[in-house]
């Protein structure tokens, strides 16, 4: 069965500060594909970065940075030098191969960074 | 506009009511999808369309629900003898194709009273 957990169901932090959000997924397939999105206030949900099983480097767009792990069926987000710009519910989630169209996700984890 | 659109962005009926909500996708895309999403939980996966068939309805909660996509571009979720458990945020997505980003609109709020 496919699932996703997001233990932290809400974070708060200082302005600047680091903040990593966790994810944890599962599923029996070898081939799939792990999201982040977040969701600000409005409700639309911005899509953040896709990976894929095979790839495994972690990647950095400018204060986000994505770390990878099978080994422990992880794919966890930092936001470094968090803004409060950042405050969102950020949500993780997995689609498998068969059926990548349906994505799973997470049940959120809401971030708020104060000033 | 670019985005997605969705509408009403608020609906409130009263339990029993037929519903109507309607996505206009990003131009050219041919794959769209409808999510829900309950209070304080992340979205559910309800139908995907590619073109104007139906590829995976496997997410529809029973059958009062049901949704169109007639000439592949705007659809339409519908919900007959709509209950309680409804009320959700409706949301509706596009993209260019069924393993790429998907781009989501703003959702249409249903509070079934």
């Amino acid at each position: 069965a496919q699932k996703v957990t997001q233990a932290q169901t809400e974070i708060s932090v200082v302005e600047k500060e680091d903040v990593t959000l966790d994810c944890v997924y599962e599923t029996r397939d070898t081939t799939y594909y792990l999201f982040w999105y977040k969701q600000p206030p409005s409700g639309e949900l911005v899509f953040l970065i896709r990976r894929n099983s095979f790839d495994e480097q972690n990647e950095i767009s400018g204060r986000y940075s994505w770390n990878f792990q099978k080994s422990t069926s992880s794919f966890n987000f930092t936001i470094t030098a968090s803004q409060v710009v950042d405050s969102a519910v950020y949500f993780c989630a997995l689609s498998e191969w068969r059926s990548s169209y349906k994505l799973i996700f997470g049940s959120g984890t809401r971030l708020l960074v104060r000033p | 506009g670019a985005g997605v659109s969705q509408t009403p962005s608020n609906k409130v009926t009263e339990k029993g009511k037929y519903v109507e909500l309607r996505c206009d996708p990003i131009s050219g895309h041919t794959a769209l999808y409808w999510y829900r999403q309950s209070l304080g939980q992340g979205p559910e996966f309800l139908i995907y369309f590619q073109g104007t068939g139906a590829a995976d309805d496997s997410g529809l909660p029973n059958d009062r629900f049901f949704a169109v996509r007639p000439e592949g571009s705007v659809s339409t979720l519908k919900i007959q003898r709509t209950e309680r458990g409804d009320s959700a945020v409706y949301l509706c997505a596009s993209s260019y194709d069924r393993a790429g980003e998907l781009f989501f609109g703003e959702g249409s709020r249903l509070t079934v009273l």
